[in-house]
């Protein structure tokens, strides 16, 4: 099945600087790729996400990056505020797995005010 | 509109007991997902249905069964339950034109 690795397990960066966090996957079929934002004793909730035919999307302050020929896909979060730190999750699906989501470890965001 | 309602929020349950998590969704979805998330670890797929009448087995399924009632519901029943069952339980649906899940609030089950 689908594995999904995710880098850094944890992420301190001060408040207006970037933070990027990186994902692999091993199943080349694999075309779904979500982010999910858990905050401490919520429920993840997707932020962004992107298809095998889009190298790039953008939304505000957050950008996902899509490289299928290395298998790896990134996330990007610009000028950074206290509100943005929680637990960031990536995903990888595709159709002939009935879209069953694979999720990375997971990466705690701390934003340093 | 309510999404994804999950019941119990929290419970504590002696080893050996048993045990049903309920999970319903007003969004039409076809397919529904029971995570359980450990420390460390991400979401862990236990079981799903990619449509009413069928289920099938995740990436952890041992110590678990499931039941998809209709199309709205979708229960996780532990039979017999262990200390290693302790973890934070997660339902979702989608629909494979949205492809991304809705989650519930979830689940935190102790067994002691």
């Amino acid at each position: 099945g689908e594995n999904v690795e995710q880098h850094p397990s944890t992420l301190s960066v001060q408040e207006g600087d970037s933070a990027v966090i990186k994902c692999t996957y091993s199943d080349s079929a694999s075309n779904y790729f979500p982010w999910y934002k858990q905050e401490l004793g919520k429920r993840p909730q997707l932020i962004i996400d992107i298809r095998s035919n889009v190298g790039e999307k953008k939304d505000q302050r957050i950008a996902v990056t899509l490289n299928k020929t290395a298998k790896h896909f990134s996330l990007h979060i610009t000028e950074t505020q206290p509100e943005d730190s929680a637990v960031y999750f990536c995903a990888a699906s595709h159709r002939s797995n009935d879209y069953k989501l694979s999720f990375g470890a997971g990466t705690t965001v701390t934003v340093r005010a | 509109n309510a999404g994804v309602t999950q019941t119990p929020k929290f419970q504590v349950l002696k080893t050996g007991q048993s045990m049903t998590l309920q999970c319903a969704q007003d969004m039409n979805h076809n397919s529904m997902y029971w995570y359980r998330q450990d420390p460390g670890m991400g979401l862990r797929l236990i079981y799903y249905s990619a449509s009413e009448g069928t289920t099938d087995k995740g990436e952890v399924p041992n110590g678990y069964n499931v039941s998809r009632l209709n199309k709205r519901e979708f229960s996780l029943r532990l039979e017999s339950a262990a200390p290693s069952q302790t973890s934070v339980y997660f339902c979702a649906s989608s629909t494979p034109a949205r492809y991304g899940y809705t989650f519930g609030s979830g689940t935190r089950l102790t067994v002691v």
